[in-house]
């Protein structure tokens, strides 16, 4: 079974610049998840799908950050502008529904931003 | 918010002792989970004990979940250099399944 696949592995920007990140979930996993993680410490949750809707976002800044899941597959995350302090690995996790528990989490997108 | 607090920050021992991480949480919840993560990578999931559980085996770990004192811990039995990580509780709360992090464990494995 393939797993969690998320490019690109690894981007660095200029601030102000935007960048864009995919991912395309383990097949038939409704649930599809976006999280921050600065070094050191734990996973941030920045937006959770369930099939093509949204079900939480409350910590995604919208200013900047925006995301999609069309047709309820694979998803993108854009930045735009870019931070000094975005700079932090972007994961995406899927999962078969939010009350399955597990979550299966793909390698990781490194954003350094100069 | 970040309710899962893991204790130690950090963790050095040698090979084939054993580690000992916890995990302590303020709200009810549905589930606890352990996941690793190794430098540079996705994390990896490791165990899942619900609320009405009170320990867990899978090979070498342990999960023990006191819901009463709201903590959990994992514990590596006979380690090994390749368990080298960060080592993360995550808690499913009751009310939604929101899943919420903690800091993490950085253990380290001396051969």
């Amino acid at each position: 079974e393939a797993g969690v696949a998320q490019s690109p592995r690894y981007k660095i920007i200029e601030k102000r610049q935007s960048v864009a990140f995919w991912c395309n979930p383990i097949s038939g996993h409704a649930t599809l998840y976006w999280y921050q993680q600065i070094l050191g410490q734990g996973p941030k949750l920045l937006i959770q799908f369930q099939n093509n809707g949204v079900v939480d976002d409350s910590q995604l800044p919208k200013d900047r950050f925006s995301a999609e899941r069309l047709k309820g597959v694979d998803s993108t995350l854009k930045i735009q502008p870019a931070k000094l302090e975005d700079s932090a690995v972007y994961l995406c996790a899927s999962s078969l529904g939010p009350e399955t528990g597990e979550l299966f989490f793909g390698e990781g997108s490194r954003l350094t931003v100069l | 918010s970040q309710q899962g607090e893991e204790d130690p920050q950090a963790l050095s021992i040698q090979e084939g002792e054993n580690a000992t991480m916890n995990c302590s949480y303020k709200t009810s919840i549905n589930n606890l989970q352990w996941y690793r993560q190794n430098s540079g990578r996705g994390l990896v999931h490791l165990i899942l004990i619900r609320s009405n559980e009170r320990e867990k085996h899978s090979g070498r770990l342990r999960v023990t979940l006191d819901t009463s004192k709201k903590s959990s811990s994992l514990l590596i039995t006979a380690s090994r250099a390749a368990d080298t990580a960060s080592y993360f509780c995550a808690t499913g709360l009751d009310s939604n399944y929101q899943l919420i992090w903690g800091a993490g464990t950085k253990l380290i494995i001396k051969p």
